[in-house]
């Protein structure tokens, strides 16, 4: 089992919708959780991050942490095409040092 | 200009040659990591380095070596260089007083060894 799953989609949604990203963990020490966007050809750039149960809201982003599940949750509202990217999901696990482990990432493509 | 730069951004090369990527950044971070990036693994991290004096190996770090020169410059070297290192590699900083999940990313090198 990987330690970080997510589905490689791609997620297709129209403009406007609610774009819903899941990720799954098997490490429950995980402490702290984050989604990384990626634009074709593009380095990773941190949008969201979330350590505690529940939700973290930022504009239109909204994380969501479910630790006695190991889910992981992004949404996003009112997609846009320039939302259209892989989304990583990464957490801090592992001992000693809590290297970061990446998912392979969910391609979303946003449709005008 | 980027905060975390990395040259070269493209190279091919022939297998046994000897590669070296560098990467400098500007950001006054502490720590700074080497990843590669291959389609359906996602990044693993391949060294990192929390201080000048401080390396460690990631998880695939055979094959690979490091050097950080200074506190804002960490290269990677591909002793010699075979085709399945063909990649696209990141070099990414983080702020120690942060956590170490967020990364800051360079542009990304991709590497064709042939």
């Amino acid at each position: 089992q990987k330690e970080v799953e997510q589905n490689s989609g791609p997620l297709s949604v129209p403009e406007g919708a609610i774009a819903s990203l899941n990720c799954t963990y098997s490490d429950r020490g995980s402490q702290s959780f984050f989604w990384y966007r990626q634009y074709s050809g593009k380095s990773p750039e941190l949008i969201m991050s979330i350590y505690s149960n529940g939700d973290k809201e930022d504009g239109r982003f909204t994380a969501q942490l479910n630790k006695a599940s190991q889910y992981v949750s992004l949404l996003i509202r009112d997609s846009q095409p320039s939302d259209s990217a892989t989304y990583l999901c990464a957490l801090e696990g592992g001992t000693g040092f809590q290297k970061l482990v990446f998912g392979t990432g969910t391609r979303l493509l946003v449709s005008p | 200009d980027a905060d975390v730069t990395q040259t070269p951004r493209n190279r091919i090369t022939k297998t046994g040659k000897r590669i070296m990527l560098e990467c400098s950044q500007t950001k006054g971070h502490d720590r700074m990591y080497w990843y590669r990036q291959d389609p359906g693994l996602g990044l693993r991290l391949i060294y990192y380095s929390f201080d000048v004096k401080d390396i460690n190996k990631g998880e695939i770090s055979d094959g690979y070596s490091v050097s950080r020169q200074a506190q804002a410059k960490f290269s990677l070297s591909l002793e010699s260089a075979i085709p399945n290192q063909t990649a696209l590699y990141f070099c990414a900083t983080s702020d120690f007083s942060g956590s170490p999940g967020e990364l800051f990313f360079g542009e990304g090198s991709r590497l064709t060894v042939l």
